[in-house]
């Protein structure tokens, strides 16, 4: 069965560093992976995507994430993280076109001023 | 700008009274999902609907929730008796179709405690 597994509950960062957000999966094949940024209170907006193709993948806000498939690891990153960053993030996975997704238990980011 | 609607954003109820939950899609998307995300983890597909048929219900506790989506629009998910493990956010989702390509907008959540 797919798993997600993202080892950081809680990262706190200051305002204008760099940010990491590590996901590894499970699963055999290629996957779909996905990241998805949670505010407080809201649902989930989708930030980026990855099928196939170029493994680093651009998103909104400006977040990119790099599939690293001998690693597992589908891991996001922002160069400049800006307070209204903080939020919770999740990684999925879907292994088929019309698979369910299977979440991660999600990181929540802090930002320091 | 479309947005999947959900109502009541928060439900208080008492454990084995019976609760509804409601779900208005972004308008033609033929793929409806409700989630149950409990505090501190990720969502979990609790039952997917393509137009008004489901195509996946395998995590649906079946024995006290129910899913429609009687014209392929809205959703209602139903919830009796509840017990006390059922507070969690309560989130719908809607997307163009079941394909990956197609992303999942989601709602705002309900937010539901059990007394």
């Amino acid at each position: 069965a797919q798993s997600v597994t993202q080892p950081d509950i809680h990262i706190t960062v200051s305002e204008g560093a760099s940010l990491e957000l590590r996901c590894n999966y499970s699963y055999g094949a290629t996957p779909y992976l996905f990241w998805y940024v949670q505010s407080p209170g809201q649902g989930l907006q989708l930030l980026l995507k990855y099928f196939s193709g170029d493994t680093l993948v651009q998103g909104i806000k400006g977040f990119e994430a790099e599939f690293k498939r001998s690693q597992s690891s589908f891991n996001l990153r922002k160069p400049s993280v800006h307070w209204s960053d903080a939020a919770e993030y999740f990684c999925a996975v879907k292994n088929t076109n019309a698979g369910k997704s299977t979440f991660g238990d999600g990181t929540t980011l802090t930002v320091k001023p | 700008e479309a947005e999947v609607a959900q109502s009541p954003r928060y439900k208080i109820t008492e454990k084995s009274q019976a609760v509804a939950f409601w779900c208005d899609p972004i308008s033609g998307h033929a793929t409806l999902y409700w989630y149950r995300q409990i505090l501190g983890q990720g969502p979990e597909l609790l039952v997917q609907f393509q137009d008004e048929s489901v195509v996946d219900d395998s995590q649906l506790p079946k024995d006290r929730f129910s899913a429609e989506r009687l014209k392929g629009v809205d959703s209602t998910l139903k919830i009796q008796p509840a017990e006390l493990g059922d507070s969690a956010m309560y989130l719908c989702a809607s997307s163009l179709d079941s394909g990956s390509y197609n992303e999942q907008f989601f709602g705002p959540g309900t937010r539901l405690t059990v007394l």
